[in-house]
């Protein structure tokens, strides 16, 4: 059974950079047939898509992010990891790692349980 | 950006019912719409992939229809179960949007 586990801090001051490493068990990063990716939640934004990022090391971001955010694999690891810089109160949210499945479709089949970043001095 | 727009934002039900939930593309997305269930607390569920493909272990009571920019989502005999929030997701094109969620409650 494929499970993901964020990891990080909980808190982020303003201005700093947001840090998050997603482990991967069950399955190997490097398998060809997917993309990992990441997503966070607010109450008043709602699901938006970061990235994601083949084992290769290629990536996808939000534009809206893009300036900001760097995602990173670490194949021997079985892990990728999530960097967004020059956070504010507007990136307090719970974060999630997923297994994107490009099947008919682009989706996510297997997430994380969610790591909540809030953003405060 | 592919706007997705989801209607209705809530929804009371009895169990047993049967409900129904739209969301709509601001442009043609194909099939490419994937449907989520989240429970309070929880990471989203896939339900629904590829407008209407039941994912492994989804009981047949959900099923999804449409293409492109129309969709539903109908749940069959409602159980107690069900009662969450759902989602639909554009597949189509980078960035990959969500609608913002009809949040289905008991009656």
């Amino acid at each position: 059974q494929l499970q993901l586990q964020e990891s990080g801090p909980g808190l982020v001051k303003p201005s700093e950079t947001l840090s998050l490493t997603c482990t991967v068990a069950g399955d190997s990063i490097s398998d060809s047939n997917y993309n990992w990716g990441w997503l966070r939640q607010t109450p008043g934004k709602g699901l938006e898509w970061i990235g994601d990022i083949y084992y290769s090391g290629s990536t996808y971001y939000n534009p809206s992010l893009k300036s900001r955010v760097t995602i990173s694999v670490d194949t021997s690891k079985n892990r990728f990891s999530l960097r967004l810089s020059s956070v504010t109160a507007a990136d307090t949210a719970v974060y999630y790692c997923a297994r994107r499945v490009d099947f008919w479709s682009f989706y996510y089949d297997y997430w994380g349980r969610g790591t909540l970043v809030t953003v405060s001095s | 950006d592919v706007q997705m727009t989801q209607s209705p934002s809530s929804l009371s039900a009895s169990v047993g019912d049967r409900v129904t939930i739209t969301c709509r593309a601001s442009q043609s997305i194909s099939t490419y719409l994937n449907w989520y269930q989240q429970k309070p607390g929880k990471a989203p569920k896939l339900l629904i992939y590829a407008a209407s493909s039941l994912q492994t272990g989804v009981p047949s009571r959900f099923s999804g229809s449409g293409s492109g920019t129309d969709f539903t989502l109908t749940i069959t005999t409602l159980q107690p179960e069900d009662f969450a929030s759902y989602y639909c997701q554009q597949g189509y094109s980078t960035p990959y949007t969500f609608g913002q969620g009809t949040k289905l409650e008991i009656k």
